[in-house]
């Protein structure tokens, strides 16, 4: 069984650029969340979808925005990218409160 | 709110000794608490969590936890430490199944 996978694994990208980052949850997992970590933190809650639904939403501006596909795939959208949205974006997936991380994906913004 | 304070961001410790880690909550209702591990350039692995019933709770690895609701806290701790456990671990407190708010972590170093 397949854990939480998320694409790409390491990004580069220039401030003012957008980006996609991908997730695809744990074989029978509902509920996405994803977080982002920066260098010597600990995670930040971004938001969670469940039923291709935004759930609940953390402190993060409108530039950060998500979708939850029928399948329960997941995907992050950074627009307008600041050097500070550099960062390991992961994400997390669950069927109740125990929830899986993936490996995450290591965006640097230059 | 929920917020976590993990006291000590680095903790070294001689193989075969004790680890502890300390990890103090607040949250405005019984929260349900969560230990994890990072180890470098990976994702985070549950350790431990504690739901309801029986506070003190096992883990993997040989780490447990215990659940005190008069102090607010939930301390790690394993009784014989490992090479293999150096690495950053989490706290995280979430009030539903919803988001988890981390504390800020701390680094484990092991001596040979």
């Amino acid at each position: 069984d397949a854990g939480v996978t998320q694409s790409p694994t390491h990004l580069i990208k220039t401030r003012g650029q957008q980006v996609t980052l991908r997730c695809s949850p744990k074989s029978g997992h509902d509920t996405v969340s994803w977080y982002q970590q920066a260098l010597g933190q600990g995670p930040q809650f971004i938001f969670q979808y469940y039923e291709e639904e935004e759930r609940q939403r953390g402190n993060f501006p409108d530039r950060f925005s998500g979708h939850q596909f029928p399948n329960y795939s997941s995907e992050l959208n950074v627009n307008a990218l600041l050097l500070g949205d550099s960062a390991l974006y992961l994400c997390a997936s669950s069927a109740d409160v125990e929830q899986y991380f993936g490996p995450g994906t290591r965006l640097t913004v230059t | 709110a929920q917020s976590v304070t993990q006291l000590g961001s680095h903790v070294s410790v001689s193989e075969g000794a004790l680890v502890l880690l300390r990890c103090n909550y607040s949250s405005s209702v019984p929260p349900y608490l969560f230990w994890y591990v990072q180890y470098p350039n990976q994702g985070l692995q549950l350790l431990l969590k504690y739901t309801t019933g029986a506070t003190l709770v096992k883990g993997i690895n040989g780490f447990e936890a215990e659940f005190k609701k008069s102090e607010t806290s939930f301390h790690l701790t394993k009784p014989s430490a490992h090479m293999s456990d150096a690495a950053e671990y989490f706290c995280a407190v979430s009030p539903n199944d919803y988001k988890l708010s981390f504390g800020a972590g701390t680094t484990v170093t092991v001596r040979a």
